[in-house]
């Protein structure tokens, strides 16, 4: 079956431009997180969505960064007057809520910021 | 989540067996232990997990101390295609679904 996918699948834009980052998770997956990995660092945990509410946005870094989810399916995550630091590999993950949920990655939104 | 601490390398030949360690000292008794793998390039990928008991799966095995303050990932007969970072992840779902990644330890195969 499909698995996640994202797109754009890289995206470059102008410091202080907004961005907006999709999701497709797998059909029937109701959890859904967004992770950000920078050059060179590990994989830093943005947000989770449990159907369309987020029960956990503790990894958000600023206001700058919002994400919703409609329909208990698709996910759109927005930048706000982007920064460089902002320049990273965006991860999109969903999962099936069991006890020992496994999470199933897309292949990233590689985001560039000049 | 609970700190796990990994090897920053490793390397193996071809078709020869790989054993990733890895320590968690702190872990609690609801902690399962997972592992992600991530190629380069890509996201991140579901290798194993288990609670206290040996698991075994296609594409490895985990081997979990009796006290569960360490476990082993194996990698049987590893292939050029296994060269990635390995992620040992502890995951207590009480505390949150989100995964906590670490440095990992990066595999390099060689021919």
């Amino acid at each position: 079956g499909a698995g996640v996918s994202q797109s754009p699948s890289n995206k470059v834009t102008e410091k202080g431009k907004d961005v907006e980052l999709r999701c497709d998770p797998i059909s029937g997956h109701t959890a859904l997180y967004w992770y950000r990995q920078s050059l060179g660092q590990g994989l830093e945990f943005l947000i989770y969505f449990q159907g369309n509410s987020a029960p956990d946005k503790s990894g958000l870094p600023s206001d700058r960064f919002s994400a919703e989810r409609t329909g208990g399916s698709v996910s759109t995550l927005t930048i706000q007057r982007t920064q460089q630091e902002d320049s990273a590999v965006y991860l999109c993950a969903s999962s099936f809520p069991d006890k020992e949920e496994t999470q199933y990655f897309g292949p990233g939104t590689r985001l560039l910021v000049l | 989540d609970a700190k796990t601490t990994q090897p920053n390398s490793m390397e193996s030949n071809e078709e020869e067996p790989v054993h990733l360690p890895c320590n968690h000292s702190t872990i609690s008794g609801t902690d399962y232990i997972h592992w992600y793998r991530q190629l380069p390039s890509q996201g991140p990928e579901y290798v194993i997990h288990g609670l206290t008991s040996n698991v075994n799966n296609r594409m490895a095995s985990l081997a979990i101390a009796e006290d569960r303050k360490s476990s082993t990932l194996i990698l049987h007969r590893a292939t050029l295609r296994d060269a990635a970072v390995y992620y040992c992840i502890l995951r207590d779902q009480a505390a949150g679904n989100k995964l906590t990644f670490g440095g990992g330890t990066r595999v390099l195969v060689k021919p």
